[in-house]
C-alpha cells in the first residue's frame, strides 16, 4: 500500500508570496496518476492538477505541479486571498493527509 | 455544466446499511462512458477513497472497505449508488460522489464533485 505524506502540515504565508507544498510517496509511483486538490471549508475538493503537472480546466496558471518518482510539488507562484485553503495530493486510491495553507 | 448530487438518509443506525445515490445531470453525455467514484471525509479529517465504477458496471473498491461496500450504476437514470453495510460510528462522514477525469481508466483523478452529504451513524 502506498502512503502519501504531505509537508508541511500547516504553511503560514502572506498574499503575494510563493507557496511550495510537498507530497512524498512511500514508494515510486506513476506521475500520470498524481493529482492535487484544493478544499475550502464546507466545500467539495476542487481538482487543480492531474498527471502531476497538467492544470485542470479553469485553474489559474499561478498553480503548477512538478515531480516524479516519490517526490511531488505543488507551487502557487503568487498567493491570492482565495488560495488559502487545505490542499491534498492523491495517487490512485490514496490521498495525502493534507496541508493547510493559512494567512500569516 | 456537469452536476452531481448526492441523496440519501442523513442518519443511519449502527449495524445497518448506508445507502446513497448520486444523480448526474448536464454535460454532453451524463453517465455514459465515464468512471465514477465515491469518496468520504470524516468531520475535521482527510479524504478517503471508497470505490470507483465504470458505466459498464466494473468496480474497484478500497481494500479496507471492500467486504462492506457495493457500488452500482443505472445508466438509464444517470445515477450510481453506494451501499455500505454494517456501519459503525467510524463511518460517520461527508460522502462525496465524483467523476473521474476523462481518458483515465485508473488513477482516479476526480474533476467534478457533488456538494457532499453528511451521514451520521448513531442510534
Amino acid at each position: 500500500e502506498i502512503v502519501l505524506t504531505q509537508s508541511p502540515g500547516t504553511l503560514s504565508l502572506s498574499p503575494g508570496e510563493r507557496a511550495t507544498l510537498s507530497c512524498r510517496a512511500s514508494q515510486s509511483v506513476s506521475s500520470s496518476y498524481l493529482a492535487w486538490y484544493q478544499q475550502k471549508p464546507g466545500q467539495a475538493p476542487r481538482l487543480l492538477i492531474y498527471g502531476a503537472s497538467s492544470r485542470a480546466t479553469g485553474i489559474p496558471d499561478r498553480f503548477s505541479g512538478s515531480g516524479s518518482g516519490t517526490d511531488f510539488t505543488l507551487t502557487i507562484s503568487r498567493l491570492e486571498p482565495e488560495d488559502f485553503a487545505v490542499y491534498y495530493c492523491q495517487h490512485s486510491e490514496t490521498f495525502g493527509q493534507g496541508t493547510k495553507l493559512e494567512i500569516k | 455544466q456537469l452536476q452531481l448530487q448526492e441523496s440519501g438518509p442523513g442518519l443511519v443506525k449502527p449495524s445497518e446499511t448506508l445507502s446513497l445515490t448520486c444523480t448526474v445531470s448536464g454535460g454532453s453525455s451524463s453517465s455514459n462512458t465515464y468512471y465514477w467514484g465515491w469518496i468520504r471525509q470524516p468531520p475535521g479529517k482527510g479524504l478517503e477513497w471508497i470505490g470507483t465504477i465504470y458505466y459498464s458496471g466494473s468496480t474497484y473498491y478500497n481494500p479496507s472497505l471492500k467486504s462492506r461496500v457495493t457500488i452500482s450504476v443505472d445508466t438509464s437514470k444517470n445515477q450510481f449508488s453506494l451501499k455500505l453495510r454494517s456501519v459503525t460510528a467510524a463511518d460517520t462522514a461527508v460522502y462525496y460522489c465524483a467523476r473521474v477525469y476523462p481518458s483515465y481508466s485508473s488513477g482516479w483523478p476526480f474533476d467534478y464533485w457533488g456538494q457532499g452529504t453528511l451521514v451520521t451513524v448513531s442510534s
